[in-house]
């Protein structure tokens, strides 16, 4: 397994402004991912974040709004850009273990008036 | 394109009431079907992976199925402390995106009432 944490775990933020939310795991990994989870709804997938390798993102989520970067195997950031209530979301990494599994971290809950 | 059922979406059991999850799925070929759970406010918690039809997993009063195309997730003799979000996820043999990304089901809230 895998033991992963992130900060900050909540913030309120005002519309317009940025936040990054950093994710910092125990153990080397290849792959880790960053997923959105909006109120009362499941995951979906912002972005896999590769180490030397610039992010892959799912449809629907661009670079400009969602910057990543993975500056070594064991770290990541995601920056919320320019943001609108829309954005109020929890946001979760996660990593991938051999085996398959994927981990997640508590996950940092955001709000944006 | 890949999709992922869960039903029912809520279900309230009694202490000791022994109970099935479903989780109905589509995918161009299947490299893993994944159960977590989810406590409010917290990241998901990896519980199971099935990678192939007729096989089973347990832990304590938890036991994952997997068939062609389902898998149940079955509780026996539940507990308060077992409330929580069931999700299931799978990861297709071939994506359009990540080799590794997850799809996952919209989750079913499992209340065990004492």
């Amino acid at each position: 397994s895998a033991v992963i944490s992130q900060k900050p775990s909540r913030d309120i933020c005002q519309r317009g402004t940025s936040l990054t939310i950093q994710c910092q795991v125990d153990s080397q990994v290849t792959m880790m991912f960053w997923y959105r989870q909006q109120p009362g709804q499941s995951l979906t997938l912002i972005a896999t974040a590769n180490q030397g390798s610039e992010a892959t993102y799912e449809s629907g989520f661009v670079i400009d709004k969602f910057p990543i970067s993975r500056p070594n195997l064991t770290f990541s950031t995601l920056t919320v850009s320019n943001m609108s209530p829309e954005d109020s979301s929890i946001y979760l990494c996660s990593v991938d273990i051999q085996g398959g599994e994927q981990y997640f971290g508590p996950g940092t809950r955001l709000t944006v008036t | 394109e890949d999709q992922v059922t869960q039903s029912p979406e809520a279900l309230r059991l009694q202490e000791g009431e022994s109970s099935s999850l479903n989780c109905s799925y589509t995918v161009s070929g299947l490299r893993g079907l994944f159960w977590y759970r989810q406590d409010p406010g917290k990241g998901p918690e990896f519980l199971f992976t099935l990678y192939s039809a007729g096989e089973e997993k347990e832990k304590e009063r938890l036991k994952a199925t997997l068939t062609k195309k389902e898998s149940f997730l079955h509780i026996t003799a539940p507990k308060p402390e077992d409330s929580a979000t069931y999700l299931c996820a799978v990861r297709p043999e071939i994506s359009s995106g990540s080799a590794r990304q997850l799809t996952f089901g919209s989750g079913t809230q499992l209340t065990v009432l004492p």
